[in-house]
């Protein structure tokens, strides 16, 4: 079945330490998106790419980074100067050839936590 | 820019009970919406979306929205609630500035008593 797969699913991460967040997805979709989920606060997006080699920062990019590498793969590093980051984490894609009407398909999350 | 209002944190229905969930949108050029489920700890699910072919959207498990022009509105409704739709719903507008992606809604908490 065709879907997006992130991993894992619970992350602990020590103070000052960078962590990566992994995104798969077999859709063979174009656009790919991070979005960080706060409660209260809805979805906020970090960093989106449309194609590969190609990233732009969303609302909220300060202390991520990104790559897409392959159309396939899109990972997220927190990096150490994120001051928050206890969160949770969903990756998203959306089939470009179908405009601003296509649906966007999510992963499963990543629960981030702060120890 | 575009943006949606979800009123109501927190909406409690009995079962059997209409459930009612509103969605404000506000955009300068014909909108794209949609609205999502999350069950806790899970990724979003697509309910239904609007986008401009019929003013009366139906979705998956019973679920439909009314496209108000006049009250730039967006409310999802469904007939009779069941145990099974207890989750988090969401609002949201595709983004008009290019990247195509989701503005959404701070989100409703629908909890369904016996």
């Amino acid at each position: 079945d065709g879907g997006i797969t992130q991993s894992p699913k619970y992350l602990f991460r020590k103070e000052g330490q960078n962590v990566t967040l992994s995104c798969e997805q077999n859709l063979n979709h174009d656009a790919m998106y991070w979005y960080r989920q706060d409660p209260g606060q809805g979805l906020r997006l970090i960093y989106y790419s449309q194609i590969v080699n190609d990233f732009q920062k969303g609302d909220i990019a300060e202390g991520y980074s990104v790559s897409r590498e392959k159309k396939e793969s899109f990972p997220l590093t927190v990096t150490s100067a994120q001051k928050n980051p206890t969160a949770f984490y969903l990756c998203a894609s959306i089939r470009s050839r179908q405009g601003a009407s296509a649906e966007a398909f999510f992963g499963q999350g990543t629960r981030l936590t702060v120890v | 820019a575009q943006s949606v209002t979800q009123l109501g944190s927190h909406v409690s229905v009995s079962e059997g009970a209409l459930v009612l969930l509103r969605c404000n949108y506000s955009s300068s050029v014909p909108p794209y919406l949609f609205w999502y489920v999350q069950y806790p700890n899970q990724g979003l699910q697509l309910l239904l979306k609007y986008t401009s072919a019929a003013t009366l959207v139906k979705g998956i498990n019973g679920f439909e929205a009314e496209f108000k022009k006049s009250e730039t509105s967006f409310h999802l409704t469904k007939p009779s609630a069941h145990m099974s739709d207890a989750a988090e719903y969401f609002c949201a507008v595709s983004d008009d500035t290019g990247r195509r992606a989701l503005t959404f809604g701070s989100g409703t908490r629908l909890q369904v008593q016996p």
